[in-house]
């Protein structure tokens, strides 16, 4: 138990779907984030939430929605996907999120998209 | 962004020690070396972090050079549940980045 909770673990969606990825954080943390881990591939920042407000949005398609209703459950709103968006999405917590450089992150353990 | 550099993969026997080396020549004063490992199907895990001086924790060690160009994880005796991708970052205004990190195979 890692204390950040991801589901659905797997999910299978056609292009023309929508669907949403759900994250939720029992560690009292105040930021979250979405990773993107494509294969072979580094993981790749895609959204940060600092209190609820997003401080960080690295230039991702507007097919992908986050939504932060609360400091402990983080979505990722998906609609029209393509098949090179199927990757591991990768959920995260820290305590602060507000630019201290030896922050941890705590990961959960990913949705494996396949979009077909 | 903050680069580091790091073998592609590395092989070690079971219950050695394993050095695991990472270059951050462009690091700046405020940089903190920070490692995370991956083990298959799952999300990465925080290992370590530090700034200037060496740190050890139940994990691992980390020893940082001097000049702060380099540093090197330590797994003092390697089990075969240390198999995983490690990436070392250089956590700079708490951006973590991650690079393509070092494959780690441990042989029974």
């Amino acid at each position: 138990e890692t204390g950040v909770t991801q589901t659905p673990r797997h999910l299978v969606m056609g292009m023309t779907n929508k669907k949403s990825l759900k994250c939720e954080q029992h560690l009292g943390h105040n930021a979250m984030y979405w990773y993107k881990q494509s294969a072979k591939k580094p993981l790749e920042l895609m959204f940060v939430y600092s209190l609820e407000e997003r401080v960080e949005n690295n230039s991702v398609p507007s097919r992908f929605s986050p939504e932060c209703p609360n400091s402990s459950h983080l979505f990722l709103h998906l609609h029209t996907l393509q098949p090179e968006d199927s990757a591991l999405y990768l959920c995260a917590s820290s305590q602060d999120g507000g630019g201290t450089p030896n922050e941890k992150l705590f990961f959960g353990s990913g949705t494996q998209l396949s979009v077909l | 962004d903050a680069k580091t550099t790091q073998p592609n993969s590395m092989e070690s026997n079971e219950e050695e020690p394993v050095h695991l080396p990472c270059n951050h020549s462009t690091i700046s004063g405020t940089d903190y070396i920070h490692w995370y490992r991956q083990l298959p199907s799952q999300g990465p895990e925080y290992v370590i972090h530090g700034l200037t001086s060496n740190v050890n924790n139940r994990m691992a060690s980390l020893a940082i050079a001097e000049d702060r160009k380099s540093s090197t994880l330590i797994l003092h005796r390697a089990t075969l549940r240390d198999a995983a991708v490690y990436y070392c970052i250089l956590n700079r205004d708490d951006k973590i980045i991650f690079g393509k990190g070092t494959r780690l195979h441990i042989l029974p």
